[in-house]
């Protein structure tokens, strides 16, 4: 099964700053997929990006990138000028395409300040 | 936009019940999966599901466990003899295609175990 480890268990970003969130996975798959998902405090898990383990250009969706780095097996989400309503539990996702298991890492709390 | 819907949303059960968590995926969705959170912790996978019979499941998803698409829209989580430790946010989840579309989630059902 894959591994994805976030050793940020906590982050803190100046409101209309921009932050990155860490995340570093293992996998025996040649082809494999990596999400980042946002939980806020109401408990939902909201989808944000998905990166394709081909793909050759970094995903972006609005004010969010994955910063993908394949050779050092890393997937980090930066947020790009934050606001206080991006406080909330960030998670590092990733599935094989020989595993149907979508697995997590153990999230990042991020707080912006005002 | 479709949603995966899940019932209730609030279970309280005595130690040693049987529970039955609900939840209707979105319709054209392949793939179906559970997972649990416990309060404040990571995401954790149980067990996934294709063409009506499990692909994968963790070493949480024992004896207790089991799943099941009665018909063409529901997908549920029986847990026989509930544990104390079982206490804990139930997620659903549906995909279209597996590895590279994202898992889209519920709104959960909270159980506790009494």
């Amino acid at each position: 099964a894959q591994k994805i480890t976030q050793t940020q268990p906590g982050m803190f970003v100046q409101e209309k700053e921009a932050v990155t969130l860490d995340c570093t996975y293992d996998t025996s798959d040649q082809s494999y997929g990596l999400f980042w998902y946002k939980q806020p405090s109401s408990g939902e898990m909201i989808f944000l990006i998905y990166q394709g383990s081909y793909d050759e250009q970094n995903a972006t969706e609005g004010r969010y990138s994955l910063n993908f780095q394949k050779a050092r097996k890393s997937a980090n989400l930066v947020i790009s000028a934050s606001q206080l309503g991006d406080s909330a539990m960030y998670f590092c996702a990733t599935i094989g395409y020989n595993n149907n298991d979508m697995r997590f890492g153990a999230g990042t709390r991020l707080t912006v300040k005002p | 936009e479709p949603e995966v819907t899940q019932t209730p949303s609030h279970q309280v059960t005595q130690m040693g019940q049987e529970v039955i968590l609900r939840c209707v995926p979105i319709s054209n969705h392949l793939y179906f999966y559970w997972y649990r959170q416990i309060l404040g912790q990571k995401v954790e996978f149980l067990v996934s599901f294709y063409n009506n019979e499990i692909s994968e499941k963790s070493e949480i998803f024992d004896d207790q466990f089991s799943v099941e698409r009665p018909d063409g829209s529901n997908f549920t989580l029986k847990i026989r003899s509930t544990k104390l430790e079982d206490s804990a946010m139930y997620f659903c989840a549906s995909s279209q295609t597996g590895i590279n579309s994202p898992l889209h989630f519920g709104n959960g059902t909270r159980l506790t175990v009494t």
